[in-house]
């Protein structure tokens, strides 16, 4: 699976959207780009997925480029209970074994 | 509602001493996983089954096993328990091996002394 690179941490004001970019120039056609979250040690949670289209749920929008070597998790409206790991993932659809990286520290303040 | 639990919680062992964590889910899925995470890394992948009967080694297996007799459970043993397995373990699962998403349980702290 292609490695990503994250920001270590970034901090976000309260009702603002946060923006969290993510680079993964090896990326092959295969691999899609996943999102997950973990809340202070708690078993991490799914946010989205996207192969090469935009995609938007009800918790985020994910925006990959053109070359599909970077994307960006957008949450449109932080609040504090969206303090959290963010991790960003590329992964074959076969086999959802996913590797973890160290993720993105997000600081939602008031 | 369908649930992934892992059990117990909490505990501590000693050195030496053999350990099972359990991991139940209700989904039916047929994917299971187990990982570990110590303080301040990333989860890495221990051992993952894709159905009964199957299993198969992670990353960092030296030490775990596992077994999957049905499709609901997947426990992780260490047979010689080590201080350096100590650690948060998270267990997952997801439907099938193509494109979905993984749910994860709240995770075991295992304490090795």
């Amino acid at each position: 699976d292609a490695k990503t690179t994250q920001p270590t941490s970034m901090d976000c004001a309260e009702g603002r959207a946060a923006n969290l970019p993510c680079n993964h120039s090896t990326i092959s056609g295969n691999e899609y780009v996943y999102w997950y979250r973990q809340i202070h040690s708690q078993g991490p949670q799914y946010i989205i997925h996207g192969l090469k289209n935009n995609e938007t749920n009800e918790m985020a929008s994910l925006i990959i480029t053109e070359d599909r070597k970077s994307s960006t998790l957008i949450l449109p409206h932080a609040t504090l209970r969206d303090t959290a790991v963010y991790y960003c993932i590329v992964n074959r659809a076969a086999g959802n074994k996913l590797t973890f990286g160290g993720g993105t520290r997000v600081l939602v303040k008031p | 509602d369908a649930e992934i639990t892992q059990s117990p919680r909490h505990k501590i062992t000693e050195t030496g001493r053999q350990v099972t964590l359990a991991c139940h889910q209700t989904w039916n899925h047929n994917n299971m996983f187990w990982y570990r995470q110590d303080l301040g890394h990333g989860l890495r992948l221990i051992h993952y089954s894709y159905g009964v009967q199957d299993t198969n080694k992670g990353e960092v297996s030296d030490g775990y096993s596992v077994s999957r007799s049905n499709t609901e459970d997947l426990p992780l043993t260490l047979e010689s328990a080590a201080s350096s397995q100590t650690s948060v373990y998270f267990c997952a699962s997801s439907e099938s091996r193509e494109n979905t998403e993984a749910f994860f349980g709240q995770g075991t702290r295992l304490t090795v002394v």
